[in-house]
């Protein structure tokens, strides 16, 4: 059993401050690691897909780092504003094809 | 390009029923993948087809099952309903199917069981 761990679960901040969230996975077999964004009513919409160690993405104000040999990824978000509010997911994926481990996730919700 | 595409959105079925979603992966994308979400335990992996074949299966009784037509649309089928069955069920398209791909989640279905 893959175990991808999420923390928090859950995160409240005001609006311009700068948050960061953690994912861990395991740091055998791995392929690829996924970021998404998923808000209330709507579907899951993809951030990053990273696969190499080292890897640094950013998209906007949304940035993610990646460390395979220890198994972590760090999500940054800064100067967060209340549309930022979702729960972003991390999804490790340890073979070939499509098929995703996801975590628990993270909950912002960012106060005007 | 239209987004992923699931039907029925809602869908309302007692213990020992059967249901069949659909779901319409994005233009020219050849892998679909489905997936459970419950409140309990998270988003899960059910199966991934590939060019009309199941490529990856996660850990459900056989009651779950699934199929891709040729034109890269995706059925799941539910025998026997169970309580516990009561999820929101996802599915995931992508251009190659290959680890790396972006997948496109499409609204879901919400299927409760009574």
């Amino acid at each position: 059993i893959l175990n991808v761990e999420q923390s928090p679960q859950s995160l409240h901040v005001q609006e311009g401050d700068s948050t960061n969230f953690t994912c861990s996975f395991p740091s055998s077999n791995f392929y690829a690691l996924h970021w998404y964004r998923w808000e209330t009513a709507k579907s899951p919409e993809a951030l990053f897909v990273m696969t190499l160690n080292g890897d640094e993405k950013k998209k906007g104000r949304i940035s993610a780092t990646l460390n395979t040999k220890e198994g972590y990824s760090y999500l940054y978000i800064k100067g967060s504003q209340p549309e930022d509010s979702a729960t972003y997911l991390c999804a490790f994926s340890h073979n070939a094809g499509n098929m995703l481990t996801f975590g628990g996730g993270t909950r912002l919700m960012v106060k005007p | 390009k239209a987004g992923v595409t699931q039907t029925p959105r809602y869908l309302i079925k007692t213990r020992g029923q059967q249901v069949t979603l659909s779901c319409s992966p994005i233009s020219g994308h050849r892998s679909v993948s489905w997936y459970q979400q419950t409140p309990g335990q998270g988003l899960q992996f059910l199966f991934e087809y590939f060019s009309e074949t199941q490529r990856n299966k996660g850990n459900f009784p056989g009651r779950f099952s699934g199929r891709q037509f040729s034109n890269s649309r995706s059925e799941m089928n539910v025998s026997t309903l169970e309580l516990g069955d009561s999820a929101l069920y996802l599915c995931a398209s992508s251009l190659n199917g290959a680890t790396t791909d972006t997948q496109y989640f499409g609204p879901g279905t919400r299927l409760t069981v009574l």
